[in-house]
């Protein structure tokens, strides 16, 4: 399997459920990053992990919460999330430190808060 | 501060009807320029990297040139295929984590 894979594809959950996406990327990058993208609005970057260690966070609520135990692996942990959290989150990696610096994105999770 | 403006917002043709999207960016010291394409409820696909002023990228009826203010992503007879969301973002010099994106232009082409 190649590029950028994101578990599930759809999310149903209630404000008090705790649940977990997943991102896998199979192209030998050593960053990855979680994007939120919400109708109408430009994505919005949460997360970056440069060679498994967090650089960036962009003033994200403390519902969200980011794993990357690997450079080929990333997590966002979810909890008592808002309805206004709903909507596609994506998954991206890249390899800054070569000459193409372009980002992969995978599928997306669709996420519905109820 | 580092920003991307895309324009239109949305652009509507007739199957064969040639057009170009815009990309208007601010950022200090470009590193790299990128088009991406989006379609409904899937994840943005890389298109092109452009790196400096003059350069240009094909593929197939899509072509992208970039100048030091904008970046212009031209469609020439275009399919009812290629209609989508088509994204453009930038990378700082200073920065090559973080990608910036514009809003995005949806293309609705008509048969």
């Amino acid at each position: 399997e190649t590029g950028v894979t994101q578990t599930p594809r759809h999310l149903v959950m209630g404000m008090t459920n705790k649940k977990s996406l997943k991102c896998e990327q199979h192209l030998g990058h050593n960053a990855m990053y979680w994007y939120k993208q919400s109708a109408k609005k430009p994505l919005e970057l949460m997360f970056v992990y440069s060679l498994e260690e967090r650089v960036e966070n962009n003033s994200v609520p403390s519902r969200f919460s980011p794993e990357c135990p690997n450079s080929s692996h990333l997590f966002l942990h979810l909890h008592t999330l808002q309805p206004e959290d709903s909507a596609l989150y994506l998954c991206a990696s890249s390899h800054p430190g070569q000459t193409n610096t372009e980002a992969f994105f995978g599928q997306g999770t669709r996420l519905t808060v109820v | 501060e580092d920003q991307v403006t895309q324009s239109p917002e949305a652009l509507r043709l007739q199957e064969g009807e040639s057009s170009s999207l815009n990309c208007s960016y601010t950022v200090s010291g470009l590193r790299g320029l990128f088009w991406y394409r989006q379609d409904p409820g899937k994840g943005p696909e890389f298109l092109f990297t452009l790196y400096s002023a003059g350069e240009e990228k094909e593929k197939e009826r899509l072509k992208a040139t970039l100048t030091k203010k904008e970046s212009f992503l031209h469609i020439t007879a275009p399919k009812p295929e290629d209609s989508a969301t088509y994204l453009c973002a930038v990378q700082a010099v200073y920065n090559f984590n973080k990608f910036y994106f514009g809003s995005g232009t949806k293309l609705n082409v008509k048969p």
